[in-house]
């Protein structure tokens, strides 16, 4: 089964607006991270948040990490068209591995 | 400055055929990994490896084999390939491993098993 889930599976926005997605996890993790994937491409590091964060910042990208809540949310400030991709939650496995498990994953659209 | 290399980026194969898909890193990263991505799931895990030589079941394994003999190579190899293991396959390093840093990915190979 998998660690993260997010929601919503899908999203259509104009240019110029924000977009949200979250993330759920099951079990304790060391970090979070959230990865991009353009249609047809490999993943790419988006940002790392490590457990002991609340809010991390890159450019336009914020996320936050609510372990009581085990979730956590990408938002997306002044998207642009070339925002349009999948994004994934993914966590690593605490005690159980170094390794990462992926969520299902958001499609973005978003439309100029 | 490669990165990470998958080959082949496309193969069609008839069930019951072995393949190997092969990937390789250039930065002498410890840990490599394998994930398949198919509609509905995500990406799930089939195997990684820490180092040369030591290599671990994903949440995914049946089916396939890896190998470690050199620190850049991870190949991934279908032994008797079956209709439902067609997907798109990714391979990823890092240095120390998913519990303190991010994955670089390679560009996948999408498999077609007729």
């Amino acid at each position: 089964s998998q660690q993260g889930e997010e929601d919503p599976q899908a999203l259509s926005i104009q240019e110029g607006e924000n977009a949200t997605m979250n993330c759920s996890y099951k079990t304790s993790i060391n970090n979070l991270q959230w990865y991009r994937q353009n249609s047809g491409r490999g993943l790419v590091h988006l940002i790392l948040i490590r457990s002991n964060e609340r809010e991390k910042h890159s450019g336009r990208l914020r996320v936050t990490l609510d372990t009581s809540k085990k979730s956590s949310s990408l938002l997306i400030t002044a998207s642009r068209a070339a925002d349009t991709a999948s994004y994934f939650c993914a966590t690593d496995a605490g005690a159980a591995g170094n390794k990462l498990t992926f969520g299902g994953g958001t499609r973005v659209l978003v439309k100029p | 400055d490669a990165g990470i290399t998958q080959s082949p980026r496309y193969k069609i194969t008839e069930t019951g055929r072995q393949v190997t898909l092969m990937c390789h890193q250039t930065w002498s990263h410890s840990y490599m990994f394998w994930y398949r991505q198919d509609l509905g799931h995500g990406l799930r895990l089939i195997y990684y490896s820490a180092a040369a030589d030591i290599t671990d079941k994903g949440e995914v394994p049946d089916g396939y084999v890896v190998s470690r003999s050199k620190t850049e190579n991870f190949p991934l190899t279908l032994e008797s390939a079956t209709r439902s293991q067609t997907s798109v396959y990714f391979c990823a390093s890092s240095q120390q491993g998913a519990r303190s840093e991010k994955l670089f990915f390679g560009s996948g190979t999408q498999l077609s098993v007729l």
